[in-house]
Parts: structure tokens; sequence; C-alpha cells
């Protein structure tokens, strides 16, 4: 079946402007996971979703990012007035359960984004 | 969640066992043992899992010591394909969940 997929896989803005990435998690798995990915580092947590909620939210750097997972599916990590610094890969994995459950997570592809 | 300590690169030759080795000494008891990898561009991918047992599936194979300090992936016959970044991760199921992924193992498998 289909993984989890992210779109754009690329995205290019400049400093200041607002961006929205999307993750497509697999049909049904109710945990979804936002990541961050810079160059030479393994994965930071950022937020996560058990279906329409957001659980944990502390690894949301500052008040400039924000995710929403309105229907318990597809999720938006959105980053308004973008700075250089948020320039890395974004990624995003689903699993079949969360916090209560032995199962692993899938990543998507991820979403690399550049801030000139 | 208990902290992993992961040696920064390995190598290894195709065809031979890749062993890597993960400290970690502060693991409580209802903490799991999660390797992923990372292939260069790729999201991680998730390997295996274990809480006491040697665990064995068609990509690796677990083996953590009796007291769970420390436990180490093998990938019996090595390819050029398991070039990547190796994370050991320790998580509490049923408990506060924030994944720590570090900086892993990069292993990379010669000719």
């Amino acid at each position: 079946g289909a993984g989890v997929s992210q779109t754009p896989s690329n995205k290019v803005t400049e400093k200041g402007k607002y961006v929205e990435l999307r993750c497509d998690p697999i049909s049904g798995h109710t945990a979804l996971y936002w990541y961050r990915q810079s160059l030479g580092q393994g994965p930071e947590f950022l937020i996560y979703f058990q279906g329409t909620g957001a659980a944990d939210d502390s690894g949301l750097p500052n008040d400039r990012f924000f995710a929403v997972r309105p229907e318990g599916s597809v999720s938006t990590l959105k980053i308004q007035r973008t700075e250089r610094g948020d320039s890395a890969m974004y990624l995003c994995a689903s699993s079949l359960y969360g916090r209560a459950g032995v199962h692993e997570q899938f990543f998507g592809p991820g979403t690399r984004l550049t801030v000139l | 969640d208990a902290k992993t300590t992961q040696p920064p690169s390995m190598d290894c030759a195709e065809g031979r066992a890749a062993n890597l080795p993960c400290n970690h000494s502060t693991i409580s008891g209802n903490e799991y043992v999660y390797w992923y990898r990372q292939i260069h561009s790729q999201g991680p991918q998730y390997i295996i899992h274990g809480l006491k047992n040697n665990e064995t599936n068609e990509m690796a194979s677990l083996i953590i010591t009796e007291d769970r300090k420390s436990s180490t992936l093998i990938l019996p016959h090595a390819t050029l394909r398991d070039t990547a970044v190796y994370y050991c991760i320790v998580r509490v199921v049923g408990g506060s969940y924030i994944p720590t992924f570090g900086r892993g193992t990069s292993l990379i498998v010669h000719p």
C-alpha cells in the first residue's frame, strides 16, 4: 500500500514568508509525528498528534511554528515569518498507534525547506 | 527516555557482517530498544525493536545484553545498499514519549 507522502518535496522561500508543509500518513494510522532534521544531525522531534489533537507539541521551537490535523488524517505544518535558520529537512512519520502501542514509525521522504 | 551512545562512524566490507553497537546504560525496565536507519536523502526506515530478548527479522538481528545496558544491531551480510546512518533509540511505551534520535552511526559498506 501507499506509504507516507509529503508535499512539496522541495520548498524555497524568502525570509519573512509563510509556508505550509503537508503530510499524508498511511491510511488508518492514528499517530502522526513531525520532525526537523538539519545537515549531519538526527531528526529532532517537533510535535505528535494522536487523532486530531496535538498530544505533545513540546518540540516546536517557537510560536512561529504550528501544525494541524483537523480530520485525523492529513496534517499541515505551518511556519510563519520564516527565518534562514528554519532551513532544514522536515520529516513526517505515522504509526498505527501512538504512546500506548509498540509500533514502529513509518517516515515520509521529507520536505527540504530552504529560506533565502 | 534513556540516552543512547553510538560510535559516529563505522565501515564494513561488502558481504561481511556489520555489528553496530549502542550503549543505553540508563535504560529503564519499560523501555524498548528501537533501531532505524536513514539512507542518504530519504526518511528514516524502521529496522527492528526489542525489549529484553534477542530479535531477528528479514533485515537484521538485535542482540540485547542481559543487563539491557547495551545492544548490537547485526546486518549479517552487508551490501552496498546498507550504507546509511543507523539510529538506536530507547523509548517508553505507554508513557510520555519524545523520541530522541541522536546523531547515529554512519555505516559505510565498501566493495
